[in-house]
């Protein structure tokens, strides 16, 4: 079955970089774009960008821009967002979401990771 | 602050009817992007309930039912159970900002 496996509970100081990754399996990797979502905490869904995971295009967030870098890895059909300058702001739970379909101008995710959860404190 | 407008909370007895309502503008649901809805319970990770407006994905029981008009979309829940209570999020896709959005999410309580 389809399956998102995201890297596990980060605890980083402002300032630092995060590097987290989604791996997929049950589906072909290069057919389906990612997306990456997070959820500060009580708060609601913030996009943060996508990956088309076969010609590595990216869109991001205006908020991200600059800061945040996606990428993906065939070999291991696994996607990676890095984050740089982190601040106490980026504490969040994130995610990575496949696209539902292989036609990515439906702009929907129909496949989530399980978050995973990034404290940023000094 | 998000660019689709949703009510903060809505409630509803079991077995009642619910509408959920998600408004946007002329980048987004107004230029005839689709509107999408997520389900999410406490503690787990979100899940698609309507895409494309209003189609269901495979598992997603006839109860719940997506609809669009201009710039403004409803999710309707009939037959309220316990188990739909949850936070539910719309999300489109805005041609300004070239990025997928979100709506602030509405808390369902069933009473």
């Amino acid at each position: 079955q389809i399956q998102l496996m995201q890297s596990g509970t980060e605890v980083k100081k402002p300032g630092a970089a995060l590097k987290l990754s989604c791996r997929t399996s049950g589906y072909d990797f290069s057919n389906f774009g990612i997306s990456w979502v997070r959820q500060a905490p009580g708060q609601g869904l913030e996009w943060m960008g996508w990956i088309n995971t076969r010609t590595g295009d990216t869109n991001y967030a205006q908020r991200l821009q600059g800061r945040g870098f996606m990428r993906e890895d065939p070999s291991t059909k696994t996607v990676f967002m890095e984050l740089f300058n982190l601040r106490p702001d980026d504490t969040a739970l994130y995610y990575c979401a496949r696209d539902l379909l292989s036609d990515s101008s439906w702009y929907t995710s129909g496949y989530w990771g399980q978050g995973t959860l990034v404290t940023v404190s000094s | 602050q998000f660019v689709l407008t949703q009510p903060p909370s809505v409630s509803g007895a079991p077995g009642q009817r619910v509408t959920l309502s998600c408004t946007g503008s002329s980048s987004n649901t107004g230029a005839g992007y689709a509107v999408h809805w997520y389900q999410q319970s406490p503690g787990t990770a979100p899940k698609l309930l309507i895409y494309g407006n209003n189609n269901r994905p495979s598992g997603i029981p006839d109860r719940f039912s997506g609809s669009k008009s201009g710039t403004s979309a409803s999710l309707a829940i009939t037959g309220l159970q316990a188990e739909d209570e949850a936070d539910y999020y719309c999300q489109s896709y805005d041609s300004s900002l070239s990025a997928w959005v979100f709506g602030g999410g509405t808390k369902l309580t069933v009473l």
